[in-house]
């Protein structure tokens, strides 16, 4: 079965500095792989997905992240953390054949200014 | 484009009482929605799925007559919270999908549910 692991629970950047939220997944075939932030209190939007198509993934509001099939990873970065990108981010991969959606247990990032 | 609502945003319950909640598509048709349910500092963990005109499939340890989904048209889902308890007040998010190569699911903004 498909899953997904958040390795952080917190992350806490500066503002300005870059963002590295980390993913790794488990899956027996080539995964569709998505990362949804979440602010408080609002729906979850969709930031950048894979879908077996280019390794690097660019998303909404400076956010990217790359595919690396060799080390079942997926992780979302930004090269400059913005006081707006606080909320909680999750790392979500569709299961093979179906359209239901694994998610992980989702990254707070916290920006200080 | 692409927008999901849920109504209500909020909504407050005495115990043993029921609560619908409703979720729209608003400018594209929903062949399924998804019901998922969020308490406070976890992660979304999906309750049911929903075909337009067919029986809700329920995930393990669901409970199918405690949480009743009705998706009647392609354009609307309901989750009715039957004989609601505290141990129910949570935060229910849906999804609609309109189907095709995509599978793409798209978002309502969530309705927190509070039993007392």
């Amino acid at each position: 079965a498909q899953s997904v692991t958040q390795l952080d629970s917190h992350v806490s950047v500066s503002e300005g500095t870059p963002v590295l939220l980390r993913c790794n997944y488990s899956s027996s075939y080539s995964p569709s792989l998505f990362w949804y932030v979440q602010h408080p209190n609002k729906g979850l939007q969709l930031l950048l997905k894979y879908t077996s198509a280019a390794t690097l993934v660019k998303g909404i509001n400076g956010f990217e992240a790359e595919f690396k099939k060799s080390e079942t990873s997926f992780h979302l970065t930004k090269p400059s953390a913005h006081m707006s990108d606080a909320a909680e981010y999750f790392c979500v991969v569709r299961t093979t054949g179906f359209q239901k959606l694994v998610f992980g247990t989702g990254t707070r990032l916290l920006v200080s200014p | 484009g692409a927008v999901v609502s849920q109504h209500p945003s909020w909504v407050i319950c005495k115990s043993g009482t029921s609560v619908k909640i409703e979720c729209r598509s608003l400018d594209f048709q929903a062949t399924t929605m998804f019901w998922y349910r969020q308490f406070p500092k976890q992660s979304l963990m999906l309750m049911a799925t929903s075909n337009e005109g067919s029986k809700a499939t329920y995930e393990q340890g669901v409970e199918k007559d405690k949480f009743l989904i009705n998706h009647a048209s392609l354009t609307l889902s309901t989750l009715t919270v039957t004989s609601a308890h505290p141990e129910d007040s949570s935060f229910y998010i849906c999804s609609a999908t309109p189907g095709g190569l995509s599978y793409e699911q798209y978002f309502g903004p969530g309705t927190r549910l509070t039993v007392t």
